[in-house]
């Protein structure tokens, strides 16, 4: 089951563009993160977020947890080739299960 | 910092037979571990949630006859991969949550386990 809906599925920009991938539920989540996974490795944790309506910044990357804690995005500005890698978000919902959303795919082109 | 570390992390086996996956928390207590399954380019799909001590609480279509999985102490948890078929080919990856005071709650991630079943 997989509770978060991610969008674009997959996305392929131009090296210094800006872009947002939106994750989307119909549930509560007491706390939701993103991560970057790279072929045959496991995802590694960009951020966590808690608060309703809380924006983290991480360098060029900017996550923000909506009001109502059922979504959330991330935003990259002025995207680079490192970039480049499939990006999940994931949350720890009430019954304290820990689901992925669908993921999205993002290829940099220099 | 934390660490899990999961076991092997490729195996390739004959239909029919069993692999037993190993997901280990090095330095800290596990009181909970997810095993996910992920498919190439795809995300990751929980299989099952376990805690120390007591049954694995699987998700909606898995097969826990076929997926066998045991946490037997705070730091181990294993995944039984039973009469192995070709489409349980797969990469399997395990999660481990703190139960530690300060880090309570936070999820570590093994590096993966491909299986493939000829």
């Amino acid at each position: 089951t997989q509770l978060l809906e991610q969008s674009p599925q997959f996305l392929s920009i131009q090296e210094g563009e800006n872009l947002t991938v939106y994750c989307n539920s119909s549930s509560v989540f007491s706390s939701l993160q993103w991560y970057r996974q790279e072929p045959g490795e496991g995802p590694v944790l960009l951020v966590t977020v808690v608060t309703g309506g809380e924006v983290k910044k991480l360098k060029r990357l900017t996550f923000q947890f909506g009001d109502a804690r059922k979504d959330s995005s991330l935003h990259i500005t002025a995207a680079q080739p490192g970039d480049t890698g499939l990006y999940l978000c994931a949350g720890l919902n009430t019954g304290n299960q820990f689901y992925f959303g669908t993921g999205t795919s993002l290829t940099v082109i220099p | 910092g934390a660490v899990v570390s999961q076991h092997p992390s490729r195996v390739i086996c004959k239909s029919g037979t069993s692999v037993k996956i190993e997901c280990r928390s090095l330095d800290f207590q596990a009181t909970t571990m997810f095993w996910y399954r992920q498919f190439p380019k795809k995300s990751l799909m929980l299989m099952a949630t376990s805690n120390e001590g007591s049954k694995a609480t699987y998700e909606q279509g898995v097969e826990k006859d076929k997926f066998l999985i045991n946490h037997a102490s705070l730091t181990l948890s294993t995944l039984t991969v039973t009469s192995a078929h070709p489409e349980d080919s797969s990469f399997y990856i395990c999660s481990a949550r703190s139960g530690t005071s300060g880090r309570a709650g936070e999820l570590f991630f093994g590096e993966g386990s491909r299986l493939t079943v000829l």
